[in-house]
């Protein structure tokens, strides 16, 4: 079945710094991709859809200076998280769409990736 | 996308059948169920979907009511593997185009031994 890798698992960072996480679809090619937020004891929030060689779509209330995205081949995507701050601290999920001939479940997930901004 | 309403959590032993309700009295006729679950700190993984007749697959049967105003996911043989949260929504399918997935609370699984 198709497969969704994030990169790393999980990070520890100093405040003010920036880091970037990796979604690949391993096994198909996605050209599109999600990316979500989910902080503590809540449900999955979309940040931004991810489309390959052109800018993201972001949702409202996210600040696309701060959450900079760029899917530029087809498993890739990466979301760089700028200026982190412990508010940022959050689990950050990837998903990307399924291709056409496994199109009964649209959307398959990453592991996800936990941000601790000191 | 319909508005989804389901319990906060529930308690099933091992073993037994896990029947978890949702209700979407507001789904429009394009709009499908669809159920995901996400074990802690992992990704949510797709468990079925359907538009008005039951679905069964290798993880689970979902029964759609014939107004399809609610539905029911059951797990046949709940194991302690399968205490999650598990999200019903409800969307048009779109192959291509918007294809965003609106996460609600959920509800929380809980298998007891």
């Amino acid at each position: 079945g198709a497969v969704v890798s994030q990169h790393p698992s999980w990070v520890i960072c100093k405040s003010g710094t920036s880091v970037k996480i990796e979604c690949r679809s391993l096994d198909f090619q996605a050209t599109t991709m999600f990316w979500y937020r989910q902080f503590p004891k809540q449900s999955l929030m979309l940040m931004a859809t991810s489309n390959e060689g052109s800018k993201a779509t972001y949702e409202q209330g996210v600040e696309k200076d701060k959450f900079l995205i760029n899917h530029a081949s087809l498993t890739l995507s990466t979301l760089t998280v700028t200026s982190a701050h412990p508010e940022d601290s959050s689990f950050y999920i990837c998903s990307a769409r399924d291709p056409p001939s496994l199109s009964y479940n649209e959307q398959f997930f990453g592991p996800g990736t936990r941000l601790t901004v000191l | 996308d319909a508005k989804t309403t389901q319990p906060t959590s529930m308690d099933c032993a091992e073993g037994r059948a896990a029947n978890l309700p949702c209700n979407h009295s507001t789904i429009s006729g394009n709009e499908y169920v669809y159920w995901y679950r996400q074990i802690h700190s992992q990704g949510p993984q797709y468990i079925i979907h359907g538009l008005k007749n039951n679905e069964t697959n290798e993880m689970a049967s979902l029964i759609i009511t014939e107004d399809r105003k609610s539905s029911t996911l059951i797990l046949p043989h709940a194991t302690l593997r399968d205490t999650a949260v598990y999200y019903c929504i409800v969307r048009v399918r779109i192959d291509f185009g918007n294809e965003k997935l609106t996460f609600g609370t959920g509800t929380r699984l809980t298998i007891i031994p």
